[in-house]
């Protein structure tokens, strides 16, 4: 079972930023945060990791509190090709299996 | 283009026959990784290689499944007897040891 979750939906519209929350209650000391980006018909694709506090890449940031029980993506100024399905997942590190949940489908409008 | 590569893209079957799909990782990759994805729901992890030896399988991985990565290099996963509900998009993601997953653009199975 996915250790996360996240909101099944959400709109925006060209040029706002987003921020995508997940909570993960039961996250382990050794638990990485990661965040992909999946497009129809395509593999999902890495977007940004993060263990605590602040990180940021050329595409997001991830915004994570010191307890470390939710986590936030934030994209700037979405465009229409950031609509897509982003998927949040705890795991060691490590990069054994990766377990996904459903995914939060971000709809972005002119 | 140095990504993954699965091939076919698309196939289509009828029930209890053998299908077999290839993947290409990238090449210095060590690890290689298949899941299955069916419609609205994230992928679903089905086994593990690094280099030549399958690491770990998962329970969906019924005995009609199997993989195999001959040399630590392409891997096949061949489903025996398909049923409808084999029908889904077959991910292959390849990675170096403590990197991200990279994954190829996926087979799509239908089962008629």
């Amino acid at each position: 079972l996915a250790k996360t979750t996240q909101p099944i939906s959400m709109d925006s519209y060209e040029g706002q930023e987003v921020n995508i929350t997940c909570s993960h209650n039961n996250i382990a000391t050794n638990d990485y945060i990661t965040w992909y980006q999946q497009f129809p018909s395509q593999g999902p694709r890495f977007i940004i990791q993060g263990y605590k506090t602040k990180v940021t890449n050329e595409v997001a940031s991830l915004f994570i509190p010191a307890d470390r029980k939710s986590s936030t993506l934030s994209l700037p100024r979405v465009s229409l090709s950031d609509t897509a399905v982003y998927y949040c997942l705890v795991e060691d590190g490590g990069y054994n299996k990766l377990i996904f949940g459903a995914g939060t489908r971000l709809a972005v409008h002119p | 283009d140095t990504g993954v590569s699965q091939n076919p893209r698309h196939k289509i079957t009828k029930r209890g026959q053998n299908v077999t799909f290839r993947c290409d990782p990238i090449s210095e990759h060590n690890r290689l990784y298949w899941y299955r994805q069916t419609l609205g729901q994230g992928p679903e992890f089905l086994t593990y290689f690094q280099n030549e030896a399958q690491l770990e399988k998962s329970r969906l991985l019924s005995d009609r499944f199997s993989a195999e990565r001959p040399k630590g290099s392409f891997s096949t996963l061949e489903i025996q007897r398909t049923e409808q509900g084999d029908s889904a998009m077959y991910l292959c993601a390849s990675s170096s040891q403590g990197d991200e997953q990279y994954f190829g653009p996926g087979t799509r199975l239908t089962v008629t």
